[in-house]
Parts: structure tokens; sequence; C-alpha cells
């Protein structure tokens, strides 16, 4: 079965530059989703179609794809960023929904 | 606006068998495909299952395949989730989730607050 691969944390300072990796077998095929939850809460989307911003997402946050990586870059980091942060893709060849392990993404 | 509004969750013993409802609004349910995900504590999301929109075709993630069943009823604006045979390992919170738009690569764009299943003697 497709895997997606995410390191478990990233710490940055606010104001830096955060960015967040998702790997893949040949991602770059794939259409990448990004999904933004903080504790207790139900998850949003935050990036779609690999580099799309939904309305009411700041111009802070952007989405790139390799070959074999899908990357959340944050620019600007806020306190109000920290949050676990997971990439999903479709498999087709098994008609599957993948999602990588996650990444929590600590504000220092 | 879209809501999705999750029940049936709670305290079940092993063995046991749940139904999990979500009532939609605030779009034309039968028009999308909708998905449970689910999320053991303290871990992350787990794809469960996804049915089109008509419910004619079903779809289930090796952990849900034979225990699972994703059902609806779209003049009720209702989807289903029944799990039969729970093990400690189903214990999670299960989100009810509608795709952003058409299409299987889609994102999951709404989601509801999820139900808590929690499974123990």
């Amino acid at each position: 079965s497709y895997v997606l691969t995410q390191s478990p944390s990233v710490s940055v300072a606010p104001g830096r530059t955060a960015t967040i990796i998702c790997g893949g077998d040949n991602i770059v095929g794939k259409t990448v989703h990004w999904y933004q939850q903080k504790p207790g809460q139900a998850p949003i989307v935050i990036m779609f179609y690999d580099s799309d911003r939904p309305s009411g997402v700041p111009e802070r946050f952007s989405g790139s794809k390799s070959e074999n990586t899908a990357t959340l870059t944050i620019s600007g980091v806020e306190d109000d960023d920290e949050a676990a942060y997971y990439c999903q893709v479709w498999d087709k060849s098994r008609d599957h929904w993948v999602f990588g392990g996650g990444t929590k993404l600590t504000v220092l | 606006d879209v809501r999705l509004l999750e029940s049936g969750g709670g305290l079940i013993q092993p063995g046991g068998s749940l139904r999990l409802s979500c009532a939609a609004s605030g779009f034309t349910f039968s028009d999308f495909d909708m998905i449970w995900v689910r999320q053991r504590p303290g871990q992350g999301l787990e794809w469960v299952s996804r049915i089109s929109g008509s419910g004619s075709s079903t779809f289930y993630a090796d952990s849900a395949e034979g225990r699972f069943t994703i059902s609806r009823v779209n003049a009720a604006n209702t989807l289903y989730l029944q799990i039969d045979s729970l093990g400690a390992d189903d214990s999670a919170v299960y989100f009810c989730v509608k795709p952003g738009r058409g299409g299987a690569a889609a994102d999951f764009g709404f989601w509801g607050q999820g139900t808590l299943v929690v499974v123990s003697s």
C-alpha cells in the first residue's frame, strides 16, 4: 500500500520559516492536500491540490511538490500556527485515501 | 453552510457492535461521496471508508475491511458506519467528512467534530 512519511516534529522560532515535508514514492504524480489540526479540534484543509490555498488561509502558507516529496512551507511563523499538519493523497491503484503520520509544529 | 453532526459513539464492550451516524446539511447530500476518518488517542488521522453519492460504491481501508459497513440514506441526509466485533484498537474519534469538491482526488474539505468510541470492559 502507498505510504506517506512525515517527520514527527518540527520546531521553529516565531517569524522564521517552517518547512514540513511529506515523502512518498513518485508523489509528484499524485494530488496532495494538507490539513492543520489543533488539539481538541477537527482538522481543516490548509492547502489543496498541491499548492492552492483555501479562502481564509494566510499567504504565509504555501505548498510545493517534487518527485518524491511534497512540502508545506509556513513563512513568518506565528504562535497560532502551532498545530499538527497532515499530508494526504488518493492512491488510485487501490482506491484508498492515505494520510501521512503527521508533523507536530512547535513554535518556540 | 456545510454542517456534519456525528452521533452514536460511547463506551462499548469488546466484541460488541455499534452504528455511527452523521447528519448532513447545507449541501445536496446525494451529489457527494462521503467519508469516515478516525483518530486513535494521541495518534494521526486514518482514512476508514468512503461511499459514493448514490451508495452503490463503497471503499474500505485494510483495517476496516470485513468488520465495517458504510451506508447512507440520501432521503434523510444521513451517513452511517456500522462497526462489528469491536476491539480496543477501534477506540478512536470518528470523523464524518465531506469532500471539498467532486472527484476521488479531491480534498477532505469539511469535517464534523467527531464522535468518540471507547472500547473497554
